[in-house]
């Protein structure tokens, strides 16, 4: 198995909703992140966890709030969001640690609209 | 953070023609470094990585990649376009001792038949 399963493919909220965003890899890495991509923008690194401790913070604001409940998840909590919000999300695993990053395998994203 | 330069947010080539994407790192340690594919509303795809052992870098899909530590390139190439390879590339960086990934522009890929 070497997917990165990514929910929802879609969601659409308001600006008072929380909604959480989940990322699954069965693939034993120990290293997950979140990217934000805009339209005809390179991904943007968010957050980054190694061994289920964040490990880098983009200076992302609080209305984002990442969460790696275990080794294969990895949750990314929205609330309060602004419209400048919509965008795909999109999450990725590798196997890398200490020793640096050989590769990353991304999900298909999570496209969010905040209306 | 260490970073990517790719030259050209748009080429354009014949089907059957040379492709060739540019891009090139930033940093006094050779990193590792990543071509990655995205095709519209999907995530990425890795095509190649150089991780500091052979300087040639075979892909997927027919692409290669040279890591040139004078010129701080790697460049990708394919020598003959197909209409399937039109997408946006990104070239991506990561040091060798920490998991920090950082991404190019991008380079939109058009082939014209």
């Amino acid at each position: 198995d070497t997917e990165v399963t990514q929910t929802p493919k879609h969601l659409v909220m308001g600006m008072t909703n929380k909604k959480s965003l989940k990322c699954e890899q069965h693939m034993g890495h120990r290293a997950m992140y979140w990217y934000k991509q805009k339209a005809k923008k390179p991904p943007e690194l968010m957050f980054v966890y190694s061994y289920e401790k964040l490990s880098i913070n983009e200076s992302v604001p609080s209305r984002f709030s990442p969460e790696c409940p275990n080794s294969s998840l990895l949750n990314l909590h929205l609330h309060a969001l602004q419209p400048e919000d919509s965008a795909l999300y999109l999450c990725a695993s590798s196997p890398s640690t200490s020793r640096g990053n050989t590769e990353a395998f991304f999900g298909q994203g999570t496209r969010l609209t905040v209306v | 953070a260490q970073s990517v330069t790719q030259l050209g947010s748009h080429v354009s080539v014949s089907e059957g023609a040379l492709v060739l994407l540019r891009c090139n790192y930033s940093s006094s340690v050779p990193p590792y470094l990543f071509w990655y594919v995205q095709y519209p509303n999907q995530g990425l795809q890795l095509l190649l990585k150089y991780t500091s052992a052979a300087t040639l870098v075979k892909g997927i899909n027919g692409f290669e990649a040279e890591f040139k530590k004078s010129e701080t390139s790697f460049h990708l190439t394919k020598p003959s376009a197909h209409m399937r390879d039109a997408a946006e590339y990104f070239c991506a960086v990561s040091p060798y001792n920490n998991n920090d990934m950082r991404f190019g522009a991008g380079t939109r890929l058009t082939v014209k038949p």
